[in-house]
Order: C-alpha cells, then sequence, then structure tokens
C-alpha cells in the first residue's frame, strides 16, 4: 500500500462547478500538506500549502486537512477551463525535505 | 527568467547507453532536489542536495549518479540505461531542507529503446 493515495481520475466537470479532490494517507509523521497542479507537458507548482490540520482559502481554492482522519482534499469552487490539469498531493514530515506525492488527479473542465 | 531550468527537454536514446540531464536554480536556494515521473504520472523523489551535500538517496539504481558542482547545479548521469528508465524527470529547488516551497523544473523527457 503506497504512502499516499490519491484516484486517478479522469476527472471531468462543467464549467462552473464545485470540484472536490482527496488524498489519503498512513504516516501519522506528516505535519505539511501542499497541492500541486501540474499542466500538460509541464512542472508542477505549488497551489496550496497547509501546515498540521484546519483550512486555508486562497480565491477560489481551498484545502483541508483534518489529521486525524489522514484526509486531505482540495476544493475549487466556480471551476474554470483554464483548471484543467493534473492535481498532485503532496506530504512532509518537514524535517528533510522529502516530499511523498500521491498519484495525482487529472482534471477537466468543460466549456 | 527561467527559475529552475533543466537540458535537454528530450532525451532518446538507445538501451546500454550513458546520459546526463543538467539542472541549473537561479533562485538563490540550498537544496535540490531529482523526482522522477512515471507514465501513470507517479511522482517519486529520487536524490537531493544541500549546499552540494547529498541529503536524500532513495532506493535508486547505482546506476544513476547525481552530482553537484556548487549549489546552482544538480546534474543526472544513468549508465546503462534500461527500458524502465523512460520516464520524465523533474529537477526541483528549495530553500532549505525542511517543508519549503519546492519549485519545479520544467522536466525532461527521457525515452529508451
Amino acid at each position: 500500500q503506497k504512502e499516499v493515495e490519491q484516484d486517478p481520475g479522469p476527472l471531468s466537470v462543467p464549467e462552473g462547478a464545485i470540484v472536490s479532490l482527496n488524498c489519503t494517507y498512513s504516516n501519522s509523521a506528516f505535519q505539511y500538506f501542499m497541492w500541486y497542479r501540474q499542466y500538460s507537458r509541464k512542472g508542477p507548482e505549488l497551489l496550496m500549502y497547509t501546515y498540521s490540520s484546519g483550512n486555508k482559502e486562497d480565491g477560489r481554492f481551498t484545502a483541508q486537512v483534518d489529521k486525524s482522519s489522514k484526509y486531505i482534499s482540495l476544493f475549487i469552487r466556480d471551476s474554470q477551463p483554464s483548471d484543467s490539469a493534473t492535481y498532485l498531493c503532496a506530504m512532509s514530515a518537514g524535517n528533510t525535505g522529502k516530499l511523498i506525492f500521491g498519484q495525482g488527479t487529472t482534471l477537466q473542465v468543460k466549456p | 527568467d527561467t527559475a529552475v531550468s533543466q537540458t535537454p527537454k528530450y532525451l532518446v536514446t538507445q538501451m546500454g547507453n550513458d546520459k546526463s540531464i543538467k539542472c541549473e536554480q537561479n533562485l538563490g536556494h540550498d537544496t535540490m532536489y531529482w523526482y522522477k515521473q512515471d507514465s501513470k504520472k507517479f511522482l517519486k523523489i529520487m536524490f537531493s542536495y544541500n549546499n552540494k551535500e547529498l541529503i536524500i538517496n532513495e532506493t535508486v539504481p547505482n546506476r544513476f549518479s547525481p552530482k553537484s558542482p556548487d549549489k546552482a547545479h544538480l546534474n543526472l548521469h544513468i549508465n546503462s540505461l534500461e527500458l524502465g528508465d523512460s520516464a520524465v524527470y523533474f529537477c526541483a529547488s528549495s530553500q532549505g531542507t525542511g517543508a519549503e516551497t519546492q519549485y519545479f523544473g520544467p522536466g525532461t523527457r527521457l525515452l529508451v529503446l
């Protein structure tokens, strides 16, 4: 079993929909939780960064971390075609810079 | 001006050959990384260097050898290439070795025939 599980999708939604992306993990030492967005044939770029449990909002994006359930989520409101990409969750215990990534969920937002 | 750059972008080669991928960052960061992304988009860390010192060395065949001539450069040399080495290799950098944001390069697409 992988340390971080993420449904690869693909997930297809109409423009304007609310998108929910999720990851589960098994290592209770993880304290730092990130979401990276990767457009086709590009490198991943950091979208959201959360420390420990709680919510963080940035524009149309909200990241949630529930450490008790070992479950993290990314919500995208009013999704746009430009949000079409692969979304990778990543986690770290914080002491070495070692990030453990989920497999990534491919999202397509249709106009 | 590109923050993390990699050369080459594409690499097509025969099994058994030796090849190198170069990475440079102009962010002034102390730590650099190599990741491998397979055909299923699974991204896995291979190595990291902090100020030219090896910090992370994952279970990677010893045909892969990273080299950091200075903190702005991290190269990856691969000996005796195998079909299973075909993947996209990403370089990344961060300020330190903790949980700082990692900035990724555009990737090098390696195809071994």
